[in-house]
C-alpha cells in the first residue's frame, strides 16, 4: 500500500510569488491534515480536511493560505502571494475514520519551501 | 494554551541509553505519542500512550507518563546509531489535530 506522497520535494520562489503543494493521502483515508514546520521550531497544525470538507482550520496563519480538497481524495495549499516567513517544510498527514480507538496519523516526507 | 515543550539537543554513545522528556499542557489529551523523523523522511508513528496509563514498554521503548506533572518521557535502552533522528512528542487536546513540541535531536555517537 502506498503511502502519503507530498509533491514537489523541495520549492523554492521569489517573494511575491505563487507556490502550490500538493499531497495524496493514503487511498481510503477520509482524514487529511496539514502542518508547517518554521525555522526547527514545533510542527504545527494547520487545518484538518474529513473527506472534501474542511473541519478545522484554526491554524491557518492567514488569507494568503487556500487549502482544498475536492473530490476527498488528493489536497493542495496555495500560498499567494508567498512571503518570507512562509518559508518551512509543510507536512502532510492522512488517517482513517476507521482507525481503531487511537487517531494514528501517517505522514508524507514534507515538502520543503523556500521564500526568497 | 497549547504548549509542548522538549529540549532540543540529546547527545549519546552507542549502548547507552537516551531518555528524552516532553512536558505538555492539556491534561484532556486522551493519547500521547512520540513521533520520529529521520533525515529527508517524514514524521513515523513510534508509540502511543493512553492517557490512564503510567507506563508502557516496548522493545527498547518505555515510555513514562506522569499526568500530574503532565510529563512524558522515551527511554531507548541500548541507543544504536540508526536511532539518530529528530524525535517529537504530541498530544491530541481537541479532535483529531496533534499539537507537537520542537523537537529533540538525538545524535548517537560510536
Amino acid at each position: 500500500e502506498a503511502g502519503v506522497t507530498q509533491f514537489p520535494s523541495h520549492s523554492v520562489i521569489e517573494k511575491g510569488q505563487t507556490v502550490t503543494l500538493r499531497c495524496d493521502p493514503i487511498s481510503g483515508h477520509d482524514n487529511l491534515y496539514w502542518y508547517r514546520r518554521v525555522m526547527g521550531k514545533e510542527i504545527k497544525f494547520l487545518l484538518h480536511f474529513v473527506k472534501e470538507s474542511k473541519q478545522d482550520e484554526s491554524g491557518m496563519p492567514n488569507n494568503r493560505f487556500l487549502a482544498e480538497r475536492t473530490g476527498g481524495t488528493y489536497s493542495t495549499l496555495k500560498v499567494q502571494p508567498a512571503e518570507l516567513e512562509d518559508s518551512g517544510v509543510y507536512f502532510c498527514a492522512s488517517s482513517s475514520r476507521l482507525a481503531g480507538i487511537y487517531n494514528e496519523q501517517f505522514f508524507g516526507p514534507g515538502t520543503r519551501l523556500t521564500v526568497l | 494554551g497549547e504548549d509542548v515543550e522538549q529540549s532540543l539537543f540529546l547527545s549519546v554513545r552507542e549502548g547507552d541509553s537516551s531518555v528524552i522528556n516532553c512536558t505538555y499542557t492539556d491534561s484532556s489529551s486522551t493519547y500521547l505519542y512520540w513521533y520520529k523523523q529521520e533525515p529527508g523522511a517524514g514524521l513515523q508513528l513510534l508509540t502511543y500512550i493512553f492517557s490512564n496509563m503510567d507506563m508502557k514498554q516496548d522493545q527498547r521503548l518505555t515510555v513514562l507518563l506522569n499526568k500530574k506533572d503532565k510529563h512524558l518521557s522515551l527511554r531507548i535502552a541500548d541507543t544504536q546509531t540508526g536511532d539518530s533522528a529528530i524525535y517529537f512528542c504530541a498530544e491530541t487536546p481537541r479532535g483529531g489535530k496533534l499539537i507537537f513540541g520542537q523537537g529533540t535531536e538525538l545524535s548517537v555517537k560510536p
